[in-house]
């Protein structure tokens, strides 16, 4: 089993929507990060978190350390906003440095 | 001007020959990362530099050799390609080790095995 699960694996939405994507992790952490990867294939990274809540324009993101859960939204969706969201965990202690990544979500924006 | 860079961007071998991939970042970050993303998408660490030194070593094939020649550089030897390397190969690199660091992503490198 995998330390970090996304869910859903693909979500479709139609321009507009709010989105929503979860993240769930099972080790100890001592940071959270969510990434993009756009269809050719680069990845940029959205935000790091280690405690409540980040907002970069239309993205939030929220962590819950205590439920070892985080969630990236994205208000007003937009086409350009198609692309794989990923979740990664940043080991603490021996492990800290390590980012441990989940499998992605495909999100499809719909004009 | 591209943060991290890495070359080649596409790479198609024969099995069983040797390749490198290289990987310059000009952020002046002390810290430099190989991922490997397979088929499914799937992102796992391979190693970890800081300050030109080895600080992670995942469970990968003594086939695979970093080097570091400065801090701004780490490429990525493979000797004698198998089947199971075709991959895309990301490099990254943050500020410096530890938490609170973001990562910054080259464009990655697909390597096809034939």
């Amino acid at each position: 089993k995998n330390e970090v699960e996304q869910s859903p694996q693909n979500l479709t939405a139609q321009e507009g929507e709010f989105i929503t994507i979860n993240c769930s992790y099972s080790v100890g952490i001592s940071a959270l990060h969510w990434l993009q990867q756009h269809p050719g294939g680069g990845i940029v990274s959205l935000f790091m978190l280690s405690s409540g809540k980040k907002k970069h324009g239309r993205l939030i993101a929220t962590i819950n350390i205590q439920e070892k859960h985080s969630s990236l939204h994205i208000t007003a969706s937009h086409p350009r906003d198609s692309a794989v969201y990923i979740c990664a965990v940043e080991g603490r202690g021996s492990t800290l440095g390590r980012l441990y990544f989940g499998r992605g979500t495909q999100l499809t924006v719909w004009p | 001007d591209t943060a991290v860079s890495q070359t080649p961007k596409y790479l198609v071998t024969q099995m069983g020959n040797d390749k490198s991939i290289k990987c310059e970042q000009n952020l002046g970050h002390d810290t430099m990362y190989w991922y490997k993303q397979d088929s499914k998408k799937f992102l796992k660490i391979m190693f970890s530099y800081n300050n030109k030194e080895l600080i992670i070593n995942e469970t990968v094939p003594n086939r695979f050799s970093p080097k570091s020649p400065d801090k701004a550089h780490l490429n990525l030897h493979i000797n004698s390609l198998e089947l199971g390397d075709s991959a895309v190969y990301f490099c990254a690199s943050s500020q410096r080790w530890g938490t609170d660091q973001p990562q910054h992503f080259g464009d990655g490198t697909r390597l096809s095995i034939l």
